[in-house]
């Protein structure tokens, strides 16, 4: 069972470029979310799903955008990358919205914006 | 502005001390607290999810408890090992019945041979 599963591991872009970091999952979970890890600091939420066709904003949803086409995709988008948005992406899934089930996290990509 | 607390930051304790630490929440509108184990190089994994005041959850060495109504939750261990060193991260539940989680910022946790 491969659970969360995030491409790339790593990447190192340049101020302006633009990419989409990946994550799926084959446990037919709901409920999707982005969370950005940046020293000295808790997990913060981008962007989340609830299902399929729908989507919201975290915490810090400047300068990213999301989708979920499917129940398994949820990318996250940077249109025009910028230095603070050099972190570590942590993808996360759980079978549904409600409060009771726990989290399943990808790898993470560790991002730099050069 | 939600806050999510956990103290300490970090702990340094030898093989086979037992250890606790703490995460402080909101004590309105409860939901849930997830408590989370997050290896070096790795990804966080669910430890418990705890949901009703009084709640006591257990994993072999590692138990937590819950005080939804003063705003707390232990995690202990009993007879830390060297495979414990970790982050231990709590996260409050919060934004209704299909809501978000919201972190700390974890307890580092380091266990000496």
């Amino acid at each position: 069972n491969a659970g969360v599963t995030q491409t790339p591991k790593f990447q190192v872009l340049k101020t302006g470029q633009s990419m989409t970091l990946q994550c799926a999952q084959d446990m037919n979970h709901e409920y999707m979310s982005w969370y950005r890890q940046d020293p000295g600091m808790g997990l913060r939420l981008i962007h989340y799903s609830v299902g399929a066709g729908i989507t919201d904003q975290g915490e810090v949803p400047n300068g990213y955008n999301v989708s979920r086409s499917t129940t398994e995709d949820f990318p996250l988008r940077l249109l025009s990358a910028a230095p603070s948005q050099t972190s570590v992406y942590f993808c996360a899934s759980r079978l549904d919205g409600y409060s009771n089930q726990p989290q399943h996290f990808g790898d993470g990509t560790r991002l730099s914006i050069l | 502005i939600l806050n999510v607390e956990q103290s300490p930051q970090s702990l340094h304790v030898q093989e086979g001390d037992s250890t606790n630490f703490t995460c402080s929440f909101p004590s309105s509108n409860f939901y849930a607290l997830h408590w989370y184990r997050w290896e070096t190089a790795k990804s966080p994994e669910a430890l418990f999810v705890m949901t009703l005041n009084g709640d006591e959850k257990k994993k072999g060495r590692i138990s937590a408890t819950l005080n939804t109504k003063e705003g707390y939750s232990y995690l202990y261990i009993k007879g830390s090992q060297p495979e414990d060193s970790a982050t231990y991260l709590c996260a409050f539940f919060y934004g209704g019945s299909q809501g978000n989680l919201i972190f700390g910022k974890g307890t580092k946790l380091s266990v000496k041979p």
